[in-house]
């Protein structure tokens, strides 16, 4: 039973337009989420997180909106360029970043993401 | 800053073959993790150390799969016998105890196949 799920395998997006990528979740007790975005060869990279305290996150081009009541997140990306092509890859804990433990992270399948010139 | 060290990035093996993974760690991450990563699918957790001491292994196949992370620092995973299944990108991470964007930072990975 997946309990993070990215619908959309991949996505196609012209460069400078605005990519939308999706998430949602089942585990009510997710309590923190990020995105990862991965090159081929290469392990995946952090990019932004949100915790569940709040509903918007922004860094540079990059923004993560949670909407706690529908169980969904999402990532904007804007503009988007031809070096953001890759697959991002939604993540989430049911353990705050704070205490003594490290939770355990979930992730999704992942989209990938085409920018094109 | 030197980030996680894997070795070896790609190995090719026969069924019922073992097989060894080497991670090296961030330095100063106390915490380090085992993932694999089926093709089209999501990392998933195998196994999570804390120092040397083994924090959550609830999905590791004990009966074939292996870690050990002795002093603290480097990690080796191991498989025996391999299955046809195993065949996946083996990532290692690494992070902080207390990481306030709970930020985990990955090796490039081990693509295994087995044949």
């Amino acid at each position: 039973d997946q309990q993070v799920k990215q619908n959309s395998p991949s996505l196609s997006v012209q460069e400078g337009r605005i990519s939308i990528l999706n998430c949602d979740y089942t585990n009510s007790m997710f309590d923190y989420f990020l995105w990862y975005k991965k090159y081929p060869a290469e392990g995946p990279t952090f990019l932004i997180s949100i915790s569940s305290i709040k509903d918007k996150n922004e860094d540079g081009r990059f923004t993560v909106f949670l909407n706690k009541s529908a169980k969904h997140l999402s990532l904007h990306i804007v503009p988007s360029q031809p070096g953001d092509s890759a697959v991002y890859f939604c993540a989430a804990s049911d353990i705050p970043p704070y205490g003594g433990s490290q939770g355990n992270l979930i992730f999704g399948k992942g989209t990938k993401l085409s920018v094109k010139p | 800053e030197a980030g996680v060290a894997q070795s070896p990035r790609y190995k090719i093996i026969e069924k019922r073959q073992s097989v060894a993974f080497w991670c090296n760690p961030i330095s100063g991450h106390a915490t380090l993790y085992w993932y694999q990563q089926i093709l089209g699918q999501g990392p998933k957790l195998l196994i999570q150390f804390q120092n040397n001491g083994v924090v959550d292994d609830s999905q590791l196949p004990k009966d074939r799969f292996s870690a050990e992370r002795l002093k603290g620092v480097d990690s080796t995973l191991k498989i025996q016998p391999a299955k046809l299944e195993d065949s996946a990108v083996y990532l290692c991470a690494s992070s902080f105890i207390r990481q306030p964007t709970y930020e985990q930072y990955f090796g490039p990975g081990t693509r295994l196949t087995v044949t």
